[in-house]
């Protein structure tokens, strides 16, 4: 069984432009998350989906972020326009159901705003 | 504010020793879970603990809860190689919100 894949695994962008990640996660996981490893930070929660809704976007630093989950199955996470402080590493996870069930997290994509 | 501390944040060993890392909060934990984490590939949860006072063990790896549920250790015996890596102590949310909350981490290296 294929886990959790993103894409791209790095991406070197210039500030004030756009940049989309790209999550797939397990199949017949419900629920997808977001978070983001800022340097020399811990990883933070970014948003939760269940199926295509919006469960908690407590997390999301501001409006360039904008997620979607279209048709509950893969996501992506557009940051519009980048900036500096928004390098880090993006990561994705996918679980079962919610409460105390496994994430399982994808790789990672490894944004660079320049 | 850092909710999860985690200590030592660096740790370097020889093959063979024992060594204890640690995560403390000054909030109850409903949950914990330890993970670990490779250079280039996402956290893989090790173990989750519920009951204050709980002890599990992971073949080499024994994971003890504090009868408070605010602290946790994961004691290694005769580290190996392969036990590198990136220990994340994670705070499972209670109620609807399924986000976790991550301390920064151990940073483990075993050297042969």
């Amino acid at each position: 069984e294929a886990g959790v894949t993103q894409f791209p695994s790095h991406s070197v962008i210039e500030k004030g432009q756009t940049v989309t990640l790209r999550c797939d996660p397990i199949s017949g996981h419900d629920n997808l998350y977001w978070y983001r490893r800022v340097m020399g930070k811990e990883i933070k929660f970014l948003l939760h989906f269940v199926k295509e809704s919006k469960q908690d976007e407590s997390g999301m630093p501001n409006n360039r972020f904008l997620a979607e989950r279209t048709g509950g199955t893969y996501s992506t996470l557009k940051v519009q326009p980048a900036e500096l402080e928004d390098s880090g590493v993006y990561f994705c996870a996918s679980s079962f159901a919610t409460g105390v069930y496994e994430q399982y997290f994808g790789p990672g994509t490894r944004l660079t705003v320049t | 504010t850092q909710l999860l501390e985690q200590s030592p944040q660096f740790l370097s060993i020889q093959e063979g020793e024992n060594l204890t890392v640690y995560c403390n909060s000054s909030s109850v934990f409903s949950s914990l879970q330890w993970y670990r984490q490779e250079p280039g590939e996402g956290p893989v949860l090790l173990v989750t603990v519920v009951t204050g006072g709980e002890v599990k063990k992971l073949k080499r790896l024994t994971f003890q809860f504090g009868d408070a549920r605010k602290d946790s250790s994961l004691h290694i015996t005769a580290a190996q190689p392969g036990d590198t890596g990136l220990y994340l102590c994670v705070r499972h949310p209670r109620g609807g919100a399924d986000g976790l909350t991550f301390g920064k981490g151990t940073h483990l290296i075993i050297q042969p």
